[in-house]
């Protein structure tokens, strides 16, 4: 299984609304509703911040919000503040009933 | 409130046997849906997933890594353990478990804080 695709980078100034995207296949990100988004800041664990493409945990600020179009999913951040400024990973279920993560996302804020 | 640290050596020699426990606390991997998967992080790069055992002893394995990893459980200790044959130094990674919280669920909601191994001679 190959990882998911992300973009190595985003940045956006605070205030301001950014989208992190996600490609998988029709065996993935496609083919289920299991696109998780987890947020890690550097020498932190990561921390589940959207689930099944579009639900968010208890605590996690309605800031963040997921969706999905065909084989790429994608995580909007709006209203960016500098606390946002993090790696950001996808992660989709599969088709062989395992698990496959994205290359991560750098988010900037400027 | 769930919890899970892992625990093991900082250190192995290449084509050394790496064991890592991950013990767990607020849930019981005896409960229906609940699993446990093992998830690493290489430094600077990104997360990779390893494995994943299930309440029934299902158990999921990465299929490039496959052959070299067994993941089991001890219910009674609240335990997972990983091991790692064959390590080398590509293998240097901060190991991390992660909860799965029940049936129909497909994402980690609880992580361990991580701990790293370096594969070095």
């Amino acid at each position: 299984q190959s990882a998911l695709t992300q973009p190595a980078s985003v940045s956006g100034s605070p205030g301001q609304s950014i989208t992190i995207s996600c490609t998988g296949t029709s065996s993935d990100v496609g083919g289920y509703n299991y696109v998780s988004w987890y947020q890690q800041h550097p020498g932190k664990a990561p921390k589940l911040m959207i689930y099944d493409v579009s639900n968010r945990p208890s605590g996690v600020s309605n800031r963040f919000s997921g969706s999905k179009s065909g084989n790429t999913a994608s995580l909007t951040i709006s209203g960016l503040q500098a606390e946002d400024e993090a790696d950001y990973y996808c992660s989709s279920y599969t088709s062989s009933s395992l698990w496959v993560f994205g290359g991560g996302t750098k988010l900037t804020v400027l | 409130q769930i919890t899970l640290k892992e625990s093991g050596p900082t250190l192995v020699k290449p084509t050394q046997t790496l064991t890592l426990t991950c013990t767990f606390s607020g849930f019981s991997l005896s409960t229906s849906g609940v699993g446990v998967g093992w998830i690493r992080q290489p430094p600077g790069k990104a997360l990779e997933w390893l494995a994943l055992i299930y309440w029934n002893d299902d158990k999921r394995y990465s299929p490039s890594l496959k052959s070299r990893l067994t993941i089991t459980k001890d219910t009674s200790k609240n335990q997972v353990v990983l091991t790692m044959t064959n390590m080398d130094p590509v293998d240097t990674a901060t190991y991390y478990c992660a909860h799965v919280t029940g049936f129909r669920v497909y994402y980690f909601d609880y992580w361990g804080q991580g701990t790293l191994v370096t594969v070095s001679s």
